[in-house]
């Protein structure tokens, strides 16, 4: 069984780029979570996927969107890119609905916005 | 929204002695508290959870309480390592169907085990 995927690990754009991130999910996990964890804080909840479908959105901006692929993969897209994008960007799966279920982090991707 | 605020913001405590890591809550809705353990250039791994119905919970050196009435929740080392050292957080999560998955995280405990 193999954990929560990320890709890249790090990744440079400047500022009024557009970037995609994807995560690929624990085995036999059909939810996945996007986080945003600034430097010293606690990660942050951007929205969360489930079977496909956008199920529940934090404090976040439009240009923040993402996809879930069938096989419950997910991408995580961020358009006009800003300075304070630069973040580590974690994604989390669980399984078996969505109440109660334990999260799994992947390893996150390093964005830094220049 | 839930609002959890977690203290202290660091802990140095020396090898084989407790830490203890502490959070409140606002939301009264909120039913499941799990503690993650982040180390440096890694993301955050679970380490332990309780659910509302549930006061305390045991895991070998580790261990989490719960008081639902005071909306508070705390994490137990016990006998700290050296490899015990890195950033904890705590997190809690609504009981809604529609995002129970939800968490929402404390602001971190950077934990140092010194020798």
């Amino acid at each position: 069984e193999t954990g929560v995927t990320q890709s890249p690990t790090h990744l440079i754009k400047t500022r009024g780029q557009q970037v995609t991130l994807r995560c690929s999910s624990q085995s036999g996990h059909n939810t996945v979570s996007w986080y945003q964890q600034a430097l010293g804080q606690g990660p942050q909840f951007i929205f969360q996927y489930y079977r496909e479908e956008e199920n529940g959105r934090g404090n976040f901006p439009p240009r923040f969107s993402g996809l879930q692929f069938p096989n419950y993969s997910s991408e995580l897209n961020v358009n006009a890119l800003e300075l304070d994008d630069s973040a580590l960007y974690l994604c989390a799966s669980s399984g078996g609905g969505l109440a109660y279920n334990e999260q799994f982090f992947g390893p996150g991707t390093r964005l830094t916005v220049l | 929204g839930e609002n959890v605020e977690q203290h202290p913001s660091t802990l140095s405590v020396q090898e084989g002695d407790s830490a203890v890591i502490k959070c409140t809550y606002s939301d009264s809705a909120s039913n499941y508290f799990p503690w993650y353990k982040q180390e440096l250039g890694k993301g955050p791994q679970l380490i332990i959870d309780i659910r509302s119905n549930v006061g305390e919970k045991k895991d070998q050196r580790i261990a989490v309480t719960l008081n639902k009435t005071a909306k508070h929740f705390s994490l137990h080392i016990t006998e700290t390592q050296p490899e015990d050292s890195a950033v904890y957080f705590c997190a809690a999560s609504p009981g809604d169907t529609g995002t129970a998955s939800k968490l929402t995280f404390g602001t971190g405990t950077r934990l140092q085990v010194t020798l």
